[in-house]
């Protein structure tokens, strides 16, 4: 199994610029998971699907960020437009099961820097 | 609030030694999760105990939980220099937000 894939592994854009991270989960999972990594924050929740359906976004920090999960086998995260204080490192997870209480698998993250 | 809370934040030992790290959390929880992350990785799943079990093992690995003191604690036995990394509790509550939330880490350094 290939784990799940993120890309790209790295992004380095300019303010104000889009950017679109991409996850492809694990084969079978039904549940699927945005976070965001900062030293500051630590990890955060932005969004999860289950069933390709958006669940809980309450973590996305504002209207500049979407989620997208077109079909169990691909999700993207959309940052229009983008600003410094997005730089971080985002993960995508999957797992099993309907619920968060699940072991969760992550991707090796996307490493995203916004000068 | 924050949910877990891991203690130390850093922690360096020699090889060969025992690593223990702590966990507390504020609210009832369904499950606690330890999960691993190595620098510029992802993070990788340990262990889960759920809240009506006490102690689990995995290989070298020891958790344990601890409700009414609302707390959990990794210990990792016999440290080798791969186990250098940053170490994450995550906990699932019973009530209030839906979303497993997690510490900000103990950073594991072994030393040869």
């Amino acid at each position: 199994d290939a784990g799940v894939i993120q890309s790209p592994r790295h992004e380095v854009t300019e303010m104000g610029q889009e950017v679109t991270l991409r996850c492809k989960p694990i084969s079978g999972h039904n549940s699927l998971f945005w976070y965001r990594q900062t030293m500051m924050r630590g990890l955060e929740l932005l969004i999860y699907f289950n069933n390709n359906v958006p669940i809980d976004d309450s973590g996305m920090p504002e209207d500049r960020f979407s989620a997208k999960m077109p079909n169990a086998s691909f999700s993207t995260l959309k940052i229009q437009p983008s600003e410094p204080r997005d730089s971080a490192v985002y993960f995508c997870a999957s797992s099993t099961g309907t619920g968060l209480a699940w072991e969760q698998f992550f991707g090796p993250g996307t490493r995203l820097t916004v000068l | 609030s924050q949910q877990g809370e891991e203690d130390p934040q850093a922690l360096s030992i020699q090889e060969g030694e025992n690593a223990t790290m702590n966990c507390s959390y504020k609210t009832s929880i369904n499950n606690l999760q330890w999960y691993r992350q190595n620098s510029g990785r992802g993070l990788v799943h340990l262990i889960l105990i759920r809240s009506n079990e006490r102690e689990k093992h995995s290989g070298r690995l020891r958790v344990t939980l601890d409700t009414s003191k609302k707390s959990s604690s990794l210990l990792i036995t016999a440290s080798r220099a791969a186990d250098t990394a940053s170490y994450f509790c995550a906990t699932w509550a019973i009530q209030g937000a839906q979303k497993l939330v997690f510490g900000q880490g103990t950073r594991l350094t072994i030393n040869p």
